[in-house]
């Protein structure tokens, strides 16, 4: 199975901040991740694609990266709404990352 | 609007059955692939199985091989997963979702299985 490590388990942020996650694979995945949002009590919502495609209607304060085994998903001015828990995948077998869970400072 | 909604879950001993559906609407059923995908406080977000449009192709995680069935009515808009032989470690959380160039695009609110005695 293909193994997707997420790095950190959880930040603490702040309203405005810079928000940096990553996810590695454990096997070359070539641009085949996905970024998912889940805030408590809700299902996954997919807000980036293929690596580096934002789904539609997600703002573009939302941004991923990546390629092969290193991926980077980016928040780039955080904001209330945006406290959850974010999931990467790889869509070649379907492996979900640990998660990395965003509070506030 | 793209909806899924399950139905079907409940608490179940060990051993028995348990038939989970979903309900779409909002788009055309029949020209999506499907999956099922559950969550647990411990092993997190989990891949069950997937199905292909018509149906006639199907995959499963190996824990759940020969012991879940997925499959679909495409003039009903509804999937299904047959559980069957459940064990405790199959207490989660099941989502339904809906699969884009194997991308799962839209899920559903969940439904919850707890299998005790």
């Amino acid at each position: 199975d293909i193994v997707m490590t997420q790095s950190p388990t959880s930040m603490s942020i702040s309203v405005g901040d810079r928000v940096t996650m990553n996810c590695k694979a454990s096997q070359n995945v070539g641009s085949n991740v996905d970024w998912y949002q889940q805030k408590t009590g809700q299902s996954p919502k997919l807000l980036i694609y293929k690596a580096s495609n934002r789904y539609t209607g997600v703002p573009d304060r939302f941004t991923g990266s990546g390629s092969g085994t290193d991926f980077t998903f980016t928040i780039s001015n955080m904001q209330a709404e945006d406290l959850a828990v974010y999931y990467c995948m790889q869509s070649n077998s379907w492996t979900f990352g640990g998660g990395t869970k965003l509070e506030l400072k | 609007e793209v909806q899924l909604v399950e139905s079907g879950g409940g608490l179940v001993q060990p051993g028995r059955s348990l038939k989970l559906s979903c309900a779409a609407s909002g788009f055309t059923f029949s020209n999506y692939g499907m999956a099922w995908v559950r969550q647990t406080p411990t092993k997190g977000l989990e891949w069950v199985a997937s199905i292909s449009t018509g149906g006639g192709n199907t995959y499963y995680r190996d824990s759940v091989k020969g012991r879940f069935t997925i499959s679909r009515d495409n003039a009903k808009n509804t999937q299904y997963l047959q559980m069957d032989s459940l064990r405790s470690e199959d207490t989660a959380t099941y989502y339904c979702a809906r699969l884009v160039l194997r991308v799962m695009d839209a899920w559903g609110q969940g439904a919850s299985v707890t299998v005790s005695s």
